[in-house]
């Protein structure tokens, strides 16, 4: 059983849509991570839930919406998609928020705005 | 200037060499370190953490040094298998925040 399942793995679409990317963690972890991976390799992280509350939240634009409708879900949701949203969307989980716990990533979301 | 930053290489090395990266960082309060090793087109795995006393792991050796404000990672005996980008990651006293560097690419070479 895949422990982080992201879907869809591969996801292509036009400016100006709206899209979700699912995210689902059988670990039975705490805390949940979006993070984008864009052309340069850079992972930077977005958003963080401990327990289905929102604990980071960095400078990313309000296009971007996390929900976690349980602890073992956190779901993304994109609006108006710019051709700058292409990237690699990973989602990981650790077992409780902190720096000591390992991540365990999802296999990522390739996002391509044409 | 960036949080974490590491070589992105690629360092292109023969089977059973040694190699070396470093990674520095700019908080100086930063509390823990990790390497993560990231495979072509996969997401990233944990290799091992970085302990202030220094830790190894098999072939890998992990090292901190907090007055030069840098982590580096050591794989001894190079394998064909090691051959993916190693990513570091720092977490600054908010222990929610996560920094990972861009990557070092490692090629090892028959």
């Amino acid at each position: 059983d895949t422990a982080v399942s992201q879907t869809p793995k591969y996801l292509v679409t036009q400016m100006g849509n709206d899209k979700s990317i699912k995210c689902e963690q059988n670990l039975g972890h705490d805390t949940m991570y979006w993070y984008k991976q864009d052309s340069k390799k850079f992972l930077k992280i977005m958003f963080s839930y401990n327990n289905k509350e929102l604990i980071i939240n960095e400078t990313v634009p309000n296009r971007f919406s996390p929900k976690s409708p349980d602890k073992a879900h956190l779901n993304l949701h994109i609006n108006s998609l710019e051709l700058g949203d292409s990237a690699v969307y990973f989602c990981a989980s650790s077992q409780m928020a902190g720096a000591s716990y390992e991540q365990y990533f999802g296999p990522g979301t390739r996002l391509t705005v044409t | 200037r960036k949080e974490v930053e590491q070589d992105p290489g690629p360092f292109n090395v023969p089977e059973g060499a040694t190699v070396a990266f470093n990674c520095t960082y700019s908080n100086s309060a930063s509390q823990s370190f990790f390497w993560y090793r990231q495979d072509c087109r996969k997401e990233p795995k944990l290799l091992m953490s970085v302990y202030s006393s220094g830790n190894e792991d098999g072939r890998f050796t992990a090292q901190l040094n907090r007055a030069s404000q840098y982590i580096s990672l050591l794989i001894r005996d190079s394998k064909l298998s090691d051959s993916a980008t190693y990513l570091c990651v720092v977490t600054p006293y908010n222990f929610n925040k996560f920094y990972f560097g861009s990557g070092t690419k490692l090629n090892v070479k028959p």
